[in-house]
């Protein structure tokens, strides 16, 4: 079975561009997070969609990032306008049981 | 709230020796615990998991007990390989089965 797919892999910005993330999830499903990783740390939850809903955006800086999920399938992750400090590996992982279990390779982002 | 408490690294030993990675919790009510790993290069992986006390989570030779009489969850494997270099997580409990902050890990490296 295909594994949770993301792209870009990598990207660089300068601060205050805009900069957009896509992730496709294992087919069936219903549940996707993205989740962002600031080298040497732990990753942090950001959203979790159930199909198309959000579930929990608490921790989502939602200033400058957002992120949508139309048709329940694949979803994208917006950041306008980027800072510094968003340089990280943003995750998108998805789950059919309401565990995270299947996480993507995840785009690094650069920001300069 | 809930948290978890886990084992600094970076953790080295030589191939064949054993594991063990603590890690121990906080958390009102009875939530499940889990293991990730990650590989480098690559997102992460859920490990193993445990859905209530004495449970007893297992997977690629890697195995952690749900103990709430001592609130651990540590991660064992008996005998390391090289191929097993990697960051581990504990993830805290979470009763609604999605781990929301991760810590550091815990960065094993096996030498052969």
């Amino acid at each position: 079975e295909a594994g949770v797919a993301q792209s870009p892999r990598y990207k660089i910005i300068e601060k205050r561009q805009s900069v957009a993330f896509w992730c496709n999830p294992i087919s069936g499903h219903a549940t996707l997070y993205w989740y962002q990783q600031i080298l040497g740390q732990g990753p942090k939850l950001l959203i979790q969609f159930q199909n198309n809903g959000v579930v929990d955006d608490s921790q989502l800086p939602k200033d400058r990032f957002s992120a949508e999920r139309l048709k329940g399938v694949d979803s994208t992750l917006k950041i306008q306008p980027a800072k510094l400090e968003d340089s990280a590996v943003y995750l998108c992982a998805s789950s059919l049981d309401g565990t995270p279990g299947e996480f993507g390779p995840g785009t690094r982002l650069t920001v300069t | 709230g809930d948290s978890v408490t886990q084992m600094e690294g970076p953790v080295t030993l030589s191939e064949e020796a054993f594991l063990t990675i603590n890690c121990t919790y906080t958390a009102t009510g009875y939530p499940s615990l889990f293991w990730y790993v990650q590989y480098p290069g690559e997102g992460l992986q859920l490990l193993l998991k445990a859905t209530k006390a004495d449970d007893k989570g297992s997977n690629k030779g890697f195995e952690a007990t749900y103990r709430k009489e001592t609130t651990s969850f540590h991660l064992e494997k008996g005998s390391v390989q090289v191929s097993d270099s990697a960051v581990y997580f504990c993830a805290p409990p979470n009763s609604g089965n999605t781990p929301l902050v991760f810590g550091k890990g815990t960065r094993l490296s096996v030498i052969a």
